[in-house]
């Protein structure tokens, strides 16, 4: 079966562009995780979805930063206007169907670079 | 609040050698504790998950954890260290509130020839 695909896998853009990230979830999977990962702070959850609402987007450091779960096979962040300081990676994870607490998958990941 | 911690930020052992990784969690008497597993330019991995029962798990890639509730631990171990292990390593607790993991700091482990 295939893992968490994230795309693309390299971004790197001017600031003041809008940045898409893309992920599609392991078939099944009814929750979703989007994380961004730096030297700094480490492993950071943005916001996650469960059966395609958004749950918790506590961690979403802006209103630059936006997340939509269409349908139960893709999500896309979105960042506009990125900056520099939103350079990072970032990861797509799922988990499977049912309640509580379930191992996460995680995808490649997305490494954005903003100049 | 909910943490994880992992005191060691580096830690580097020959290839051969035993290892344990360090973990401790703060929060919940029934904790749901996982280890991951992320090489240079990739996701993570999961390599095992306790969430009860015997409290010594067997995971992937020859690696177990043990659950020590007296103590608030989850430390990683393996026997013999291949130059492969070589990785960065997350410790994380589930919260049975929110369904979200928090992951601790991590550990760099590099591997001697």
């Amino acid at each position: 079966d295939a893992g968490v695909i994230q795309s693309p896998r390299h971004e790197v853009t001017e600031m003041g562009q809008e940045v898409t990230l893309r992920c599609k979830p392991i078939s099944g999977h009814n929750s979703l995780f989007w994380y961004r990962q730096t030297m700094m702070r480490g492993l950071e959850l943005l916001i996650y979805f469960n059966n395609n609402v958004p749950i918790d987007d506590s961690g979403m450091p802006e209103d630059r930063f936006s997340a939509k779960m269409p349908n139960a096979s893709f999500s896309t962040l979105k960042i506009q206007p990125s900056e520099p300081r939103d350079s990072a990676v970032y990861f797509c994870a799922s988990s499977p169907r049912g309640s509580g607490i379930y191992e996460q998958y995680f995808g490649p990941g997305t490494r954005l670079t903003v100049t | 609040a909910q943490s994880v911690t992992q005191p060691d930020i580096h830690i580097t052992v020959s290839e051969g050698a035993s290892l344990e990784l360090r973990c401790n969690y703060s929060y919940g008497a029934t904790p749901y504790l996982f280890w991951y597993v992320q090489s240079p330019g990739q996701g993570l991995q999961l390599l095992l998950k306790y969430f009860s029962g015997d409290t010594l798990v067997q995971g992937i890639k020859g690696f177990e954890a043990e659950f020590k509730r007296s103590q608030s631990s989850f430390n990683l171990r393996k026997p013999s260290v291949h130059w492969s292990d070589a990785a960065e390593y997350f410790c994380a607790e589930g919260s049975s509130n929110t369904g979200k993991l928090i992951f601790g700091q991590g550990t760099t482990l590099q591997v001697k020839p």
